[in-house]
């Protein structure tokens, strides 16, 4: 079955950097997109970028273009994401998540499966 | 990029009632790509519809999504205790996705 398997919370200090990975199982790696959505404490999902495992590209929310880098290891089939220049406004829940195929087409922009989530508080 | 108003912020219902939840893009939105998801307290997002009207494998037939260019619905025909969360839709028409403010379903 699908799996995504995030990393554990994490504490920062504001300016630091923080590099949250999603390992996923279950599923041939290079053939779906992964997104990276956060949450905000009480607030709503915001989206942040895609990360495409097959062609090595990437697009970013422009909120957070120069701030963020989505990367990939193929080796171990896990995905990465790295926001840098941290404020307290990015203390948040971070998840990754996965679209699926159906019998005739496929959805790689929607969330069917998604990691566990991984907290992230920015706090000095 | 494509900003999505949801309305209402809160609705307010009792078990048994149908909840009408509204998804409002400020500009057209690409062959429906639309979404909608539940979030429970303590969950991750929850994919309820896809390509505005199709349910997700295993979501009830009480949820039903509507809806094409900028204006969408998703409906609740009859809320059970458990649909008693917070909703959100997304649009993937655009490269740049984008999330609604979400509309939280409380027991009246």
């Amino acid at each position: 079955q699908v799996q995504l398997v995030q990393s554990g919370a994490e504490v920062k200090q504001p300016g630091a950097s923080v590099k949250v990975s999603c390992k996923a199982s279950g599923y041939t790696f290079t053939n779906y997109y992964i997104h990276w959505v956060r949450q905000a404490p009480g607030q709503g999902l915001e989206w942040m970028g895609i990360n495409n495992p097959s062609g090595d590209s990437t697009i970013y929310a422009q909120k957070f273009q120069g701030r963020v880098t989505m990367t990939k290891d193929t080796s171990t089939s896990t995905f990465y994401m790295e926001l840098n220049s941290l404020r307290s406004d990015d203390t948040a829940v971070y998840y990754c998540t996965r679209g699926f195929c159906g019998r005739t087409s496929c959805y790689m922009e929607v969330g069917l499966y998604w990691g566990q989530g991984t907290l992230v508080t920015v706090s000095s | 990029e494509i900003v999505l108003t949801q309305s209402p912020g809160t609705l307010s219902l009792s078990p048994g009632e149908r909840a009408t939840l509204s998804c409002r893009a400020s500009e057209s939105v690409s062959s429906s790509s639309l979404a909608w998801y539940q979030q429970r307290p303590g969950q991750a997002p929850r994919l309820l519809i896809f390509g505005a009207s199709s349910r997700a494998t295993g979501i009830p037939d009480r949820f039903s999504g509507s809806g094409s260019g900028t204006d969408f619905t998703l409906i609740i025909s009859r809320l059970e205790p458990e649909d008693f969360a917070v909703y959100y839709c997304q649009q993937y028409g655009s490269s740049l996705l984008t999330f609604g403010g979400g509309t939280k379903v409380d027991i009246k």
